[in-house]
Parts: C-alpha cells; structure tokens; sequence
C-alpha cells in the first residue's frame, strides 16, 4: 500500500519570501505521478503541480517548483516570492501509473501555509 | 464557470435519517470519486466509479453507498448517518489515461450530524 507523510502541520511565511513543503512517500511502484493540491479557506481544491516519477527533471510552475528526490522518496514543494493568496492548506498526493482502472489519488494529512504580510 | 458542483455546500441530518449528497460535472470525465474529509486530515478516498465501474474502497464503511445514473451525475448516499460521519464530502473528476491527469475536485459538501 502507498503512504503519503506530511510533517509538518502548520507552517508561516511572510510575503515576498521562499518557504519550502516538505513530503515523503511510500511505495513498491515504479512508475508513479505525485503532486501538490492547494486547498484555500472554503474554496475548492486545484492542482498546484505535478511531476511523473520518470522524469528526473524537477517540473516548475511559475513561483512553484519541486525538489524529487526519487531514491529518497521525498517530493518538496518551494514557494517563491510567497504572496497572500498562496495562504492554504497544502496536499501531497500520490498516484499509481494512471492508464490503470481503478487509480485514485492518496492524500497526505496537509500543511496549512499562512503568509503573512 | 464551476466544473464539479456539489449540492448542497452544507448539509444538516438527524442521527441515522439518510441523506443523499449530489455531484455534477461538465467535463464529461470519465472517472468520479467521492472522498471524506475530516478536520485537519487527510481526504480519504471512498470509493469511484470508472465509467460505470464501481471501485469500492475496502475499508469504506457499508453504511456508505453511489450510484451514478450517467456520466455527469453522481451521488453519495449515506443510510443510517453517525456522528462520525460529520466531515467534508469531496466529489472529484478526472480522465482515466489522460496524461494531463489532473483531477478536479467540487467545492465539497459539509455534513453535520445532530
């Protein structure tokens, strides 16, 4: 079974800064997506952004990048240049290779990111 | 425009009075899920239909059951509600294949128990 871990439950960052998520995961899978969802206060979730296991490059979305570390099963999230509205609860998710019926996305516990100004 | 709509945003049962939460979409996805979501956890998934596929999650309670009637509507019904069943019901949508694998998720229903 797959595991998504999250330890950091809560973290702060002022405007303008770089704040980094921290995930780790767990799984037998070789080929394997994982991304970051953003939740905001009341509002629906959306993607943040992905990244396939086979790819070695770190993808980057506009203020938003990942650090995967394949070997050591971690998948972090930076944020640049932080700004009010990135205040949200942050998900790592996982999924198995995604042409198979019945694949869905495991979630971790989230980081709630509050940015300060 | 909203893609996922989920009704209503908030939902208020008895103890043990079934209630039915509702999911739409215009995506034309071929894949639903319905999660569970308790304060400061993690979405749980419950189960998804793919297609018309039903995927049943193994520790998904029997009190918890979905029908999908066509592609863009599908429907969480709870039979007999606890209060541990109080929580926030996401409904999500996504492509099986599609390799942009994004999954699109509902503003979520909150369900109190009383």
């Amino acid at each position: 079974a797959q595991t998504v871990t999250q330890s950091q439950p809560e973290m702060s960052v002022q405007e303008a800064e770089t704040v980094t998520l921290s995930c780790t995961y767990d799984t037998s899978e070789n080929n394997y997506y994982l991304f970051w969802y953003k939740q905001p206060p009341s509002r629906q979730m959306i993607l943040v952004i992905r990244q396939e296991a086979y790819k070695q490059q770190n993808a980057t979305e506009n203020r938003f990048s990942v650090n995967f570390q394949k070997a050591a099963k971690s998948f972090s999230l930076k944020i640049s240049d932080s700004q009010l509205g990135d205040t949200a609860m942050y998900f790592c998710a996982f999924m198995k290779q995604a042409n198979q019926a019945g694949t869905a996305l495991i979630f971790g516990k989230g980081t709630t990111l509050s940015v300060s100004s | 425009d909203a893609m996922v709509i989920q009704n209503p945003r908030y939902q208020v049962t008895q103890f043990g009075k079934p209630v039915t939460l509702s999911c739409s979409q215009t995506l034309n996805h071929n894949v639903m899920y319905w999660y569970q979501q308790k304060s400061s956890q993690a979405p749980k998934l419950l189960f998804h239909y793919y297609d018309k596929d039903f995927n049943n999650e193994a520790d998904t309670p029997d009190n918890f059951q979905s029908r999908r009637p066509n592609t863009s509507f599908c429907f969480l019904d709870i039979r007999s509600p606890g209060l541990g069943d109080a929580a926030m019901y996401l409904c999500a949508t996504s492509r099986a294949g599609d390799r942009a694998l994004e999954a699109f998720f509902g503003q979520g229903t909150r369900l109190t128990v009383v």
